[in-house]
């Protein structure tokens, strides 16, 4: 099955700073990533996504970028805001598995004012 | 409109209590799930129905009963459930099975006393 890595844990950067979260994937396979937001108490929410056959996207001051050769895609965040503290998770889907999500296991960022 | 309704938002219940959570979407999406999540871990799958049909159960234990009684229902049935299991539950739903995000209805905070 697919094993969906992410790093760092917790984050810790100064408002106005960027923010980088990485995460790694094993199965070949996988074409979607989509990128969540888990604010204290709240539901995941879908801030960006990308598919395979894309190298980069952008929406405001998030993007995503994937390498498929290396199985890895980050989440880059810039101009941070205190509004920006929040969990973040990665996952990973594919098309051969249904639309069975594998989770990252969590960044946990902080954005000091 | 990504909206998904859950219901009750909150529950406490002792072990031997029966009690349902409830899921509801109205965009026609046709694949609906159930998700645990414990503080600071990813969500956990648990059910998928996909076209209102029962398509992954990872092997979650009996004392869980989901139940899918149309397109845009989905409810969580619960009996004899441990003070482990107290957790938040997501249900989510997505336009169809395969290679397409899932949107998160806000939760129910469970907790077994």
């Amino acid at each position: 099955g697919e094993n969906v890595e992410q790093h760092p844990s917790t984050l810790s950067v100064q408002e106005g700073d960027s923010a980088v979260i990485k995460c790694t994937y094993s199965d070949s396979a996988s074409n979607y990533f989509p990128w969540y937001k888990q604010e204290l108490g709240k539901r995941p929410q879908l801030i960006i996504d990308i598919r395979s056959n894309v190298g980069e996207k952008k929406d405001q001051r998030i993007a995503v970028t994937l390498n498929k050769t290396a199985k890895h895609f980050s989440l880059h965040i810039t101009e941070t805001q205190p509004e920006d503290s929040a969990v973040y998770f990665c996952a990973a889907s594919s098309y051969t598995r249904g639309n069975q999500f594998y989770f990252g296991t969590g960044t946990s960022l902080t954005v000091i004012p | 409109d990504t909206e998904v309704t859950q219901t009750p938002k909150h529950l406490v219940m002792g072990m031997t209590n029966k009690k349902s959570l409830k899921c509801e979407q109205h965009m026609g999406h046709r694949a609906m799930y159930w998700y645990k999540q414990k503080a600071k871990k990813p969500p956990e799958l648990m059910f998928v129905y996909s076209y209102e049909k029962l398509s992954i159960n990872e092997s979650v234990p009996s004392r869980f009963s989901p139940e899918c009684p149309n397109s845009s229902l989905l409810n969580l049935h619960l009996h004899a459930l441990q003070p482990e299991d107290s957790a938040l539950y997501l249900c989510a739903s997505s336009p169809q099975e395969s290679g397409n995000t899932i949107y998160f209805g806000e939760g129910s905070w469970l907790t077994v006393v």
